[in-house]
């Protein structure tokens, strides 16, 4: 079967770092991506790796390792507005496979 | 630039009526695929299209059809609505390049079957 496992809420403090986990079992694997979605808004995107090792774009980074297949997002510098549902999805063709959604509330 | 743009943003429904939602891709993308999402939940792949054509389907039953246009905009039709149809529609455009095929999304439909 196809599925993907990510922590159902996480909660931070402003300033801080986190790290969102995502485990995932599909029967195919083009990559794994990262989506931020604000409360019922347009899931934007933030990060994509097709291959092991960290990509890093300003605050955000995110890694992958295929042999285990395991991934996570890194948040530094956390801000209020970071606030919302953080997906990990993974491509199998042309489809994406959603996990469930990590719900981060950041604190001050 | 604009991006993925859909319409409507909202819509309410009765069982069994027939809905139509519509999508224009982000500048320059050629292909579009559809999700729902139901509330507290990620997006479920309902199909792809490219070049007009249905390129991949996920679970969904025969109700869920669409159509691509030769401008590269999509429509979603649900035909026999049913209560559980009720949820965010997402539309998302990607240009096919290679292996990596980023989708980006519209702020999508949500549509209300009563």
């Amino acid at each position: 079967g196809q599925s993907l496992e990510q922590p159902s809420e996480v909660t931070a403090v402003e300033g801080a770092i986190v790290q969102i986990n995502c485990t995932y079992q599909t029967s195919g694997f083009y990559g794994l991506s990262w989506y931020q979605q604000h409360d019922g808004g347009a899931p934007t995107f933030l990060s994509y790796n097709a291959l092991d090792g960290l990509e890093e774009t300003g605050r955000f980074s995110s890694f992958l390792s295929r042999s285990d297949s395991y991934g996570y997002l890194l948040l530094q510098e956390l801000q209020m507005k970071d606030s919302a549902s953080y997906f990990c999805a993974v491509r199998e063709g042309g489809k994406l496979i959603f996990g469930q959604g990590t719900e981060l509330s950041v604190k001050p | 630039d604009a991006g993925v743009t859909q319409s409507p943003t909202h819509l309410i429904k009765t069982r069994g009526q027939q809905v139509t939602l519509r999508c224009s891709p982000k500048s320059g993308h050629d292909t579009v695929s559809w999700y729902q999402q139901a509330l507290g939940q990620g997006p479920q792949f309902i199909f792809q299209y490219y070049e007009e054509e249905e390129r991949q389907r996920g679970n969904f039953p025969d109700r869920f059809s669409g159509h691509q246009f030769p401008n590269y905009s999509s429509e979603l039709n649900v035909n026999a609505l049913l209560l559980g149809d009720s949820a965010l529609y997402l539309c998302a455009s990607s240009l096919a390049i290679g292996l990596q095929e980023t989708q980006y999304f519209g702020p999508g439909t949500r549509l209300l079957v009563l």
